[in-house]
């Protein structure tokens, strides 16, 4: 069965220091995703991507961060000048279509910060 | 606005059923459910469109009150493997973030 792949699992990073996360959708998925989980709180959603660009991002999506799709299969977000309240658990997801369909979620990369 | 699930948490013997409640303030156009594993990526469970479509799997059962905005996850039989947090996702017209609530902590025991 396809799956989300992302890499790395863990990143450890100092502050300020800038990071890439890397995520591989399913591969016929159109719609891509990034959400994050700080340590026993909930999925909070960060940016979804759609036809190489932003459709949808929330307050926490701020200048810090950046999306690209480089090519044809890594979906990647950027986090600039790491804060100590950036650790969390981030999440990839992909679905088909958008509305509707369902997100499938990649493992994910817990990002520490020190 | 987040959806708010309830219950928190809940406890139950294998074979025993639960109900899981998530409500919306927003008018919605879907709920999605996932259940997650400590330290695991949330699994699809199901999703409840508005208009009464449904996917998802085939043991699993979901129902979407569109007039209150509300959806419930019944687990029925409960098996050990559903030990887990269950969050629901909501979708508004307007995009295709999920929103999700805060989770409910279910713990199946033998």
């Amino acid at each position: 069965e396809p799956e989300v792949t992302q890499t790395p699992s863990h990143q450890v990073t100092q502050m300020g220091q800038e990071v890439i996360l890397r995520c591989v959708p399913i591969s016929n998925h159109l719609y891509f995703y990034w959400y994050r989980q700080i340590l026993g709180q909930k999925v909070e959603f960060l940016v979804s991507f759609y036809n190489n660009e932003i459709s949808e991002k929330s307050e926490i999506f701020d200048d810090q961060f950046s999306v690209e799709r480089p090519d044809g299969s890594n979906f990647t977000l950027k986090i600039r000048s790491t804060k100590l309240e950036d650790s969390a658990m981030y999440f990839c997801a992909s679905s088909q279509q958008g509305n509707g369909d369902e997100q499938y979620f990649g493992p994910g990369t817990r990002l520490t910060v020190t | 606005q987040q959806p708010v699930q309830s219950p928190q948490a809940v406890i139950l013997r294998e074979g025993e059923d639960a109900v899981i409640n998530c409500s919306s303030s927003k008018a919605l156009y879907s709920v999605h459910w996932y259940r997650q594993k400590h330290g695991e990526a949330p699994v699809f469970l199901m999703i409840l469109l508005k208009g009464g479509e449904q996917k998802g799997h085939d043991k699993i059962s979901a129902s979407f009150n569109e007039k209150k905005q509300q959806s419930s996850l019944y687990l029925t039989a409960s098996q050990l493997s559903y030990s887990g947090t269950y969050f629901c996702g909501t979708e508004t017209d307007s995009g295709y973030a999920l929103n999700f609530g805060k989770g409910t902590s279910l713990l199946v025991t033998p």
